[in-house]
């Protein structure tokens, strides 16, 4: 079965550190686009990082820019997510997403449930 | 920075046609993909590539462009489209945008 696991969400200070993962199966990790995708309680999907299937390149929203790092180990099926400086409006359902890519990107074909993100204090 | 736009709500009775817009200025250059979220759950894949439906979807989910909008069309609506859509793009540099968001609502 195809399938993406998040892990790592929990509740963090202003100004901490958190560090999200990805477990794949089921497919040829190696071969994939990943994406991390976030929503806000209540408001709509925002992208927030991508990374390239042999990792580089890779992309990340301004709203994230120099305070989150994408990374991948594709021996061990794991995408990461490290979050430094984290604001309050950072809290957010934190999902991972793979996408194909083959002359052009397919989408983002499968997600993961999602690790829940809370910043406060 | 880019933006999507998408109608906040369509409502649409069952065995109807549904039609969610999203417009862009990059939409000319740039394919479009189509999520639908249900309360709770992650998003999925309907429409890629502008116009290409991934395999298990419906073939009452239809995507078109034109010019700087595209178009998600539900034909013959059911009770289980009822759910959230959003259209989603890259601009040149590479970043990807989401759409607002359109909750679709089966009456």
């Amino acid at each position: 079965e195809v399938q993406l696991v998040e892990s790592g969400g929990g509740l963090v200070q202003p100004g901490g550190s958190l560090r999200l993962s990805c477990a794949a199966s089921g497919f040829t990790f190696s071969s994939y686009e990943m994406n991390w995708v976030r929503q806000a309680p209540g408001k709509g999907l925002e992208w927030v990082s991508y990374i390239s299937s042999r990792g580089s390149p890779i992309y990340y929203a301004d709203s994230v820019k120099g305070r989150f790092s994408i990374s991948r180990d594709n021996a061990k099926n794991s995408l990461y997510l490290q979050m430094n400086s984290l604001r309050a409006e950072d809290t957010a359902v934190y999902y991972c997403a793979r996408e194909k890519f083959a002359g052009y990107y397919y989408g983002m074909d499968v997600w993961g449930q999602g690790t829940t993100v809370t910043v406060s204090s | 920075s880019y933006e999507l736009t998408q109608p906040p709500s369509v409502s649409v009775s069952p065995g109807q046609t549904a039609r969610i817009t999203c417009s862009g200025d990059a939409l000319p250059k740039q394919y479009a993909y189509w999520y639908q979220q249900k309360p709770g759950q992650a998003p999925i894949l309907v429409i890629y590539k502008d116009n290409e439906r991934p395999s298990g979807i419906p073939e009452r989910f239809s995507g078109s462009s034109s010019g700087t909008t595209v178009t998600l069309t539900i034909s013959g609506v059911q009770a289980e489209d009822e759910a959230d859509y959003y259209c989603q793009t890259a601009d040149i540099s590479g970043t990807y945008v989401f759409g607002t968001g359109t909750k679709v609502t089966v009456l």
